[in-house]
Parts: structure tokens; sequence; C-alpha cells
């Protein structure tokens, strides 16, 4: 089945210390989105990507960065996590972009900082 | 940037019994989605509906434009219902890659 899927599904990571999420798509989608999720609260826009093209929200911290190496790949690296930095991470596709598309989620990554 | 507002936040039923969650936004929208996520995470699109009604099963979603308002209806609910539902739109000034979620209505159904 064509999905979105992020591995891996919980991670731990130290006070500083880089880390990586990853996210793939089978559907062949033209964008590819990464969100927070912080506890109880709704998913945040950090950014997305449209083919290449990356676009960053205005309040997402310097802290957070993404590439998009293929289609169907798509990365966020945090540099240096803080305890705020805490959360579920979601990764959403959709077909365009436009404005009458729905976005398919990945199940998330949650992120531990120790 | 436009606001969304749901209520209520918090929701509890027993099974069996019908209900309406509510999403205000504060401007004209482009696309409005309904969404829940399950207790593990997993966020699962119920309904594209920017205006207009549509139904899939016991879901029921309309929208008003004009009056800037969505509902969702759940009939004859079931535990398996249980979690969070969020109503997220695109504004009208927006080509479709900015959706700003709503704090989201979390519901549990009793067994």
């Amino acid at each position: 089945d064509a999905m979105v899927i992020q591995n891996p599904r919980y991670q731990v990571t130290q006070f500083g210390k880089p880390v990586t999420l990853s996210c793939s798509q089978t559907l062949n989608h033209n964008v590819m989105y990464w969100y927070q999720q912080k506890s109880s609260q709704a998913p945040k826009l950090l950014f997305h990507y449209y083919d290449k093209d990356f676009n960053n929200e205005a309040d997402t911290p310097d802290n957070f960065q993404s590439r998009r190496p293929n289609t169907s790949f798509c990365f966020l690296d945090i540099r240096s996590p803080g305890l705020g930095d805490a959360a579920m991470y979601l990764c959403a596709t959709s077909i365009d972009g436009g404005q009458q598309e729905t976005q398919y989620f990945g199940p998330g990554t949650r992120l531990l900082v120790l | 940037g436009i606001q969304v507002e749901q209520s209520p936040p918090d929701l509890i039923l027993q099974e069996g019994a019908n209900s309406t969650l509510r999403c205000n936004f504060s401007d004209s929208v482009n696309n409005l989605q309904w969404f829940h996520q399950n207790p593990w995470g997993q966020l699962i699109n119920l309904f594209y509906i920017p205006s207009g009604t549509k139904q899939n099963g016991r879901l029921s979603a309309t929208t008003v434009a004009t009056e800037r308002y969505s509902l969702l209806y759940i009939s004859s609910s079931q535990t398996t219902d249980s979690g969070v539902y969020f109503c997220a739109v695109e504004g009208g000034d927006n080509y479709g890659q900015n959706f700003v979620f709503g704090p989201g209505t979390r519901l549990s159904v009793l067994p």
C-alpha cells in the first residue's frame, strides 16, 4: 500500500546532541511537510518542500533544518536539541500543494530529549 | 494569520450516543479538513470540506463558509472513535501549503 513512513517511531537523544528524523513516501507526491506536535497541542507546521524548493515558516527556530535528497525522502535535522524540543514530529505529503488537496500523514516520531 | 477555534475542548460520551463538534475560523478559507488523531498519534483525514455537506458512514460534516464555521457529526459513537479531532484550514490568500490546525476536541467514548 502506498503510504507515508516515519522512522524511528521513538527516538531518544541527549540534550545538545544532533538528531535526524526520517520520512519516506511511496505516494510520489510533490510536497512534503514537517509538523511539530507538543503534548496536548495541535500540530504546528515547521516547513515544507515543494519538490526541491524549501519553504520555512517564519517562526521555525534555526535549530531545525531539513533535507530532501529526492522525491521519496525527507529528513528533519535538529542541530542541538533542547528539552523544549521533545515532541511528536509528523511528516505529511500532498500531491501538488494546491488549495484543494488533502494531506496524508505518517505515524509520527516521538522524540525524547534527556 | 487565520485563527481557528474548536469546541468543546473535551467530550465524554457513552457508546451509542451522538455528538457534534464545532470549528470556527476567522477568515475565508480555501481548504478545510477534519482529522482524527488516534491514541497512538496517527492523523487520519476524515473530510475535505471547504463548503457544503458530506457523509461517510456514521460521520458527516457541514461547512458554512459564509458564516465561517464547520460541524462534524458523529452518530452511534463507538469506543474506536476516541481520540482528538482536529479541524485544519488554509486561508484565502495562501496557495494551499499552510495548514493551520485548531486546538482540537478530545473525545472519549466509554463502553
